[in-house]
């Protein structure tokens, strides 16, 4: 039971590029999410999933795409990287919304250059 | 606005030594609020969730209050070690149709030999 795994764990982009994160989940929950972590400031959600086929704006979505194929995967797509698009990105599941626990991923660096 | 604030940002003790952070916040309506435990280069961890009616939990060494009055809650380490070294993330999440979770800071403890 490897839980929440994410690929790659670091990348260098240059402005302009296009890249995919992979989360995978093995624990069948319903709900994933992707996070951005910056310096001094909290986690912030980018787009979330409730099932399989379904994706939902999070708090900062511009600049991202996501995609929910099959219910144990979340990918991430970066369309046209920017420098600001420079952090730590997380993803997470749980089993459902509410006071469920979310597991997360070790994190992916992305540093756009 | 809703918000989580945490204090202090940073924080240097000796080990065996106890500790408490802080977490403030403007959330509403309230629906639970969890600590989480982010080792360096690691996803966040769950330590302990607390709905409206609990006003304390423990998990181990670590023990979280809550005051749903002054909307307030605190995270005690108790003997501190080295592996307590960590960021330690407040997250408080809205009772609403849609999805409303919101990441504190978090504080980073540094537990010294």
């Amino acid at each position: 039971n490897a839980g929440v795994t994410q690929t790659p764990k670091f990348r260098v982009l240059k402005t302009g590029q296009s890249m995919t994160l992979l989360c995978a989940q093995d624990m069948n929950h319903e709900y994933m999410y992707w996070y951005r972590q910056d310096p001094g400031m909290g986690l912030r959600l980018i787009h979330y999933s409730v099932g399989e086929g379904t994706t939902a704006k999070g708090e900062v979505p511009d600049g991202y795409n996501v995609s929910r194929l099959k219910k144990q995967n979340f990918l991430l797509g970066l369309e046209s990287a920017a420098p600001s698009q420079t952090s730590v990105y997380f993803c997470a599941s749980s089993p459902d919304r509410g006071a469920y626990e979310q597991y997360f991923g070790p994190g992916t660096r992305l540093t756009v250059t | 606005k809703n918000q989580v604030e945490q204090s202090p940002q940073s924080l240097i003790i000796l080990e065996g030594k106890n500790c408490t952070l802080q977490c403030n916040y403007t959330v509403s309506p309230f629906s639970n609020l969890r600590w989480y435990k982010q080792d360096t280069g690691r996803g966040p961890v769950s330590l302990t969730i607390m709905t409206f009616s609990e006003n304390t939990k423990s998990n181990g060494r670590y023990t979280a209050t809550l005051d749903a009055d002054t909307k307030q809650s605190s995270l005690h380490i108790t003997a501190s070690q080295l592996s307590d070294s960590a960021s330690y993330i407040c997250v408080v999440s809205r009772n609403t149709g849609g999805f409303k979770t919101i990441f504190g800071a978090g504080t980073r403890l540094f537990v010294k030999a």
